[in-house]
């Protein structure tokens, strides 16, 4: 099966300025997940959806970052404005399963932001 | 909330030797629990999950819920095991909460 998908790899913006990732989930998978890795620490949880529907934003910083799940597929994660520390490596996973037991999760490359 | 605690950040052994990465949760409910690794200039991916209960690549993990603890052992690692290893737990809601993680490096 074609994996998670993510876009741009790569990308270089300075402070202030916006930027947009896209991530296209498994086939079929309910569950997606947008984290953000700072070097040298684990994946944090910025966003949780079900199939539409956001299950966990607490750790969205919401004064600039901003997530949609377009028909309960693709989903883009906007920053705007970025600053110097948004630069992380931003991770999209989905999993199949819904309603508690989500299962694991299967990631994409990841999208390494560097805010100068 | 939920923590997961992986008290190393480093781990150095050599090739046949046995190896012990540590995870340790902190959760009211029952948990979810995973290892997840990341092999260098891969994307992060599944190791093994404690409902299952297999072994894969040599590695088995137990859930110990008395002492809160989902340890992932080896008996004779490989210089292929080298990598970043991630423990994760699921909360009853779905909820996702991953470790720091722990760099294996297996020496020849």
């Amino acid at each position: 099966e074609a994996g998670v998908a993510q876009s741009p790899r790569y990308k270089i913006i300075e402070k202030r300025q916006s930027v947009a990732f896209w991530c296209n989930p498994i086939s079929g998978h309910a569950t997606l997940y947008w984290y953000q890795q700072i070097l040298g620490q684990g994946p944090k949880l910025l966003i949780q959806f079900q199939n539409n529907g956001v299950v966990d934003d607490s750790q969205l910083p919401k004064d600039r970052f901003s997530a949609e799940r377009l028909k309960g597929v693709d989903s883009t994660l906007k920053i705007q404005p970025a600053k110097l520390e948004d630069s992380a490596v931003y991770l999209c996973a989905s999993s199949l399963g819904t309603s508690g037991r989500v299962g694991e999760q299967y990631f994409g490359p990841g999208t390494r932001l560097t805010v100068t | 909330a939920q923590r997961v605690t992986q008290p190393e950040k480093l781990l150095s052994v050599f090739k046949g030797a046995p190896v012990e990465l540590k995870c340790n949760y902190s959760y009211s409910g029952s948990p979810e629990l995973f290892w997840y690794v990341q092999y260098s200039r891969q994307r992060l991916q599944l190791l093994l999950r404690h409902i299952s209960r297999e072994s894969i690549k040599g590695f088995t993990a137990d859930l110990n819920k008395g002492e809160t603890s989902f340890h992932l052992k080896k008996p004779f690692a490989q210089e292929e095991d080298s990598a970043m290893y991630y423990c994760a737990l699921n909360t009853n809601a779905g909820k996702s909460t991953f470790g720091d993680g722990t760099t294996l490096t297996v020496k020849p």
